[in-house]
């Protein structure tokens, strides 16, 4: 398995612009997490999934972020609109039953202007 | 609910130093820990993992122990060498309920040769 892709790797955008970040998990892996990595805060969980089922959002900052994840092969994290302060590494790490190790993907660094 | 703390660093060392990085754990049940690695630039990669009291979990000369007596999962290495330098992270993972994938804030290590 090529392990958890995620893309873009680099997205560079203005003020005000929608972001959309995209993550492939493992395949067979049943939970998937967003998290997002700042200087000042570390690793946040934003938001993580069980079956394509949102269990715990509780991390996503704000109205302007949200993730969904239409099957178990794709999800998708969305900013709309995008702020200076939404500048981060964002993470996507997929495990294949509760209890187990999950798997990093290689991050997309998101810089808004 | 669930939380991992783990040392601050940063942690200086000299090369072939030995390694501790102390880890405790609040948690209902039996989690899994796990110990993960980030090198600069990366995702975060398993380093080891530990998965019931008195476990050990072990790889690339690192070590750890699940002390279930003392919420406990230290990292340790018995020699360190430069390409050791990265951030490592404790985490944890309830195996039921809807707890998910808690991290530490991250220890970071430089060694110097």
């Amino acid at each position: 398995d090529a392990g958890v892709i995620q893309s873009p790797r680099h997205e560079v955008t203005e003020m005000g612009q929608e972001v959309t970040l995209r993550c492939k998990p493992i395949s067979g892996h049943d939970y998937l997490f967003w998290y997002r990595q700042t200087m000042m805060r570390g690793l946040e969980l934003l938001i993580y999934f069980n079956n394509n089922v949102p269990i715990d959002d509780s991390g996503m900052p704000e109205d302007r972020f949200s993730a969904k994840m239409p099957n178990a092969s794709f999800s998708t994290l969305k900013i709309q609109p995008s702020e200076p302060r939404d500048s981060a590494v964002y993470f996507c790490a997929s495990s294949p039953i509760r209890g187990d190790a999950a798997f990093f993907g290689q991050g997309t660094r998101l810089t808004v202007v | 609910g669930d939380s991992v703390t783990q040392m601050e660093g940063p942690v200086t060392l000299s090369e072939e130093a030995f390694l501790t990085i102390n880890c405790t754990y609040t948690a209902t049940g039996y989690p899994s820990l796990f110990w993960y690695v980030q090198y600069p630039g990366e995702g975060l990669q398993l380093l080891l993992k530990a998965t019931k009291a008195d476990d050990k979990g072990s790889n690339k000369g690192f070590e750890a122990t699940y002390r279930k007596e003392t919420t406990s999962f230290h990292l340790e290495k018995g020699s360190v060498q430069v390409s050791d330098s990265a951030v490592y992270f404790c985490a944890l993972f309830a195996n039921s309920g809807n707890t998910p994938l808690v991290f530490g804030k991250g220890t970071r290590l430089s060694v110097i040769a």
